[in-house]
C-alpha cells in the first residue's frame, strides 16, 4: 500500500529565508511524486513533480524539490521565501506500478511567511 | 478561460435532502476525479472516472452517485444528505498516460454544509 506523510503542521519562516516541507513516502514500486498549492478558498494549484531522471526538480514560483530514493523523501524546498508563498502545501505519491492507482495525498503543512 | 469549474460554489442545504454538483473541463483530459476535503483539510479521492467509466470507488456511501455524461464532465448526486457529509468537495482533471504521471488540475471546490 501507498502512503505520504508530511510529519509538519506548520513551518514559519521568515521573508526572505530559504524554507524547507518535508514530505516522505511509502510505495511497493517506483513513484511519481507530486508538490501542490492549495492558497484559501481555492484549488490546489500543482507545483512540480518528479518521474524520474534528475533528483532535483524544479516547478513554479521558484520552488524545487529533491528525490532522494535512500530516505524515500521528497521535500520541497526554495531559497528565499516571500510572503506571498504562505499557503497549505501538499505532497503526494502515486505508484508507477499501476496506471490505475490512484494519488493518495499527505496531511498538508501550512507554511507561513512573515515579513 | 475557467480550465476546470464547478458549480455551485456554494451549497446549504437540510439534512435528508439530494443535491448535485457539477463539474465540466475544458482542458481536453480523459480523465476526471471527484475529492473530499474535510474541515482538517484533509484530502481523500472519492471516484474517478477515465472516458466515461468508472475506474476509482473508494469506500464511499452509496448515497454519493457520479455521473460522466461525456468526458468533459463529472457530476455528483448525494441522497439523503448528512451532517457529515459537509465538507469541500473538489473536482481535478487530468490526462491519462504515463501509467498516472500526469498532474491533476483542480476546480475550486464547492463547500457544502448540511444543517
Amino acid at each position: 500500500a501507498q502512503s505520504v506523510a508530511q510529519p509538519e503542521d506548520q513551518v514559519n519562516v521568515a521573508e526572505g529565508n530559504p524554507l524547507t516541507v518535508k514530505c516522505t513516502y511509502s510505495v511497493s514500486g517506483n513513484p511519481y511524486l507530486f508538490w501542490y498549492v492549495q492558497y484559501p478558498n481555492r484549488g490546489l494549484q500543482f507545483l512540480l513533480k518528479y518521474i524520474t531522471g534528475d533528483n532535483l526538480v524544479k516547478g513554479s514560483y521558484g520552488f524545487e524539490a529533491e528525490f532522494n530514493k535512500s530516505q524515500t523523501s521528497f521535500h520541497l524546498k526554495k531559497p528565499s521565501a516571500l510572503v506571498s508563498d504562505s499557503a497549505l502545501y501538499f505532497c503526494a505519491v502515486r505508484d508507477r506500478a499501476s496506471s490505475a492507482s490512484k494519488i493518495i495525498f499527505g496531511s498538508g503543512t501550512r507554511l507561513s511567511i512573515r515579513p | 478561460d475557467t480550465a476546470v469549474s464547478q458549480t455551485p460554489k456554494y451549497l446549504v442545504t437540510q439534512m435528508g435532502n439530494d443535491k448535485s454538483i457539477k463539474c465540466e473541463q475544458n482542458l481536453g483530459h480523459d480523465t476526471m476525479y471527484w475529492y473530499k476535503q474535510d474541515s482538517k483539510k484533509f484530502l481523500k479521492i472519492m471516484f474517478s472516472y477515465n472516458n466515461k467509466e468508472l475506474i476509482i470507488n473508494e469506500t464511499v456511501p452509496n448515497r454519493f452517485s457520479p455521473k460522466s455524461p461525456d468526458k468533459a464532465h463529472l457530476n455528483l448526486h448525494i441522497n439523503s444528505l448528512e451532517l457529515g457529509d459537509s465538507a469541500v468537495y473538489f473536482c481535478a482533471s487530468s490526462q491519462s498516460g504515463l501509467a498516472g504521471s500526469n498532474e491533476q488540475f483542480f476546480g475550486p471546490g464547492t463547500r457544502l454544509t448540511v444543517l
